[in-house]
């Protein structure tokens, strides 16, 4: 079974500084998806960026990038200059590749605030 | 583009009764997943459905049942309430063969 560890509950940022969420995972399946999703308090998922498990390259989204280690099974985000609407909820999540197995496993969430 | 559109957004129900969530897919999307969100945790899993069949399910009682219908759209049913059924319950849905998933806001159901 796959699980997502997202061991930092609270994190804390001054606007305008880079900031490192950290996600490790665990599989056995060669074939997956790594996603980071924000969730503010409204609740909905905002999808940020994902990384497939053959990517040879980090994926970047804007401001978001994803540190891809795979030989450590990590896919830390890294969020540049941030700002204050960049507080939220993040989540970690990945998927398996075989078409039967579409659902997504999320870790626990980091909950991100950026200070003035 | 409407995005997902989930109804209603909040429910207060009492124990043992039954309720239907509704949701509607972004246009072009064929697959329906639902998750259940409990407080201060991350989403689980609770089914997945394409072409009107439920395809994968997560570790749910049958309690929690669900539908798809021609149009896509789909509701999750859960019956007999239990307080342990309060939660956050996200609608995603996808394209069959591509990677994105797009949420819904959730309907925050509050079983008394």
């Amino acid at each position: 079974a796959q699980k997502i560890t997202q061991t930092q509950p609270g994190m804390f940022v001054q606007e305008k500084e880079a900031v490192t969420l950290d996600c490790t995972y665990d599989t056995s399946d060669p074939s997956y998806g790594l996603f980071w999703y924000k969730q503010p308090s409204s609740g909905e998922m905002i999808f940020l960026i994902y990384q497939g498990s053959y990517d040879q390259q980090n994926a970047t989204e804007g401001r978001y990038s994803l540190n891809f280690q795979k030989a450590r099974k990590s896919a830390n985000l890294v969020i540049s200059a941030s700002q204050l609407g960049d507080s939220a909820m993040y989540f970690c999540a990945m998927r398996l590749m075989d078409t039967g197995r579409r659902a997504l496993t999320f870790g626990s969430g980091t909950r991100l605030q950026v200070q003035p | 583009d409407a995005g997902v559109t989930q109804s209603p957004t909040h429910l207060i129900k009492t124990r043992g009764q039954q309720v239907t969530l509704r949701c509607s897919p972004k246009s072009g999307h064929d697959t329906v997943s639902w998750y259940q969100q409990a407080l201060g945790q991350g989403p689980q899993f609770i089914f997945q459905y394409y072409e009107e069949e439920e395809r994968q399910r997560g570790n749910f009682p049958d309690r929690f049942s669900g539908h798809q219908f021609p149009n896509y759209s789909s509701e999750l049913n859960v019956n007999a309430l239990l307080l342990g059924d309060s939660a956050l319950y996200l609608c995603a849905s996808s394209l069959t063969g591509g990677h994105g998933y797009t949420f819904g806001s959730g309907t925050r159901l509050t079983v008394v």
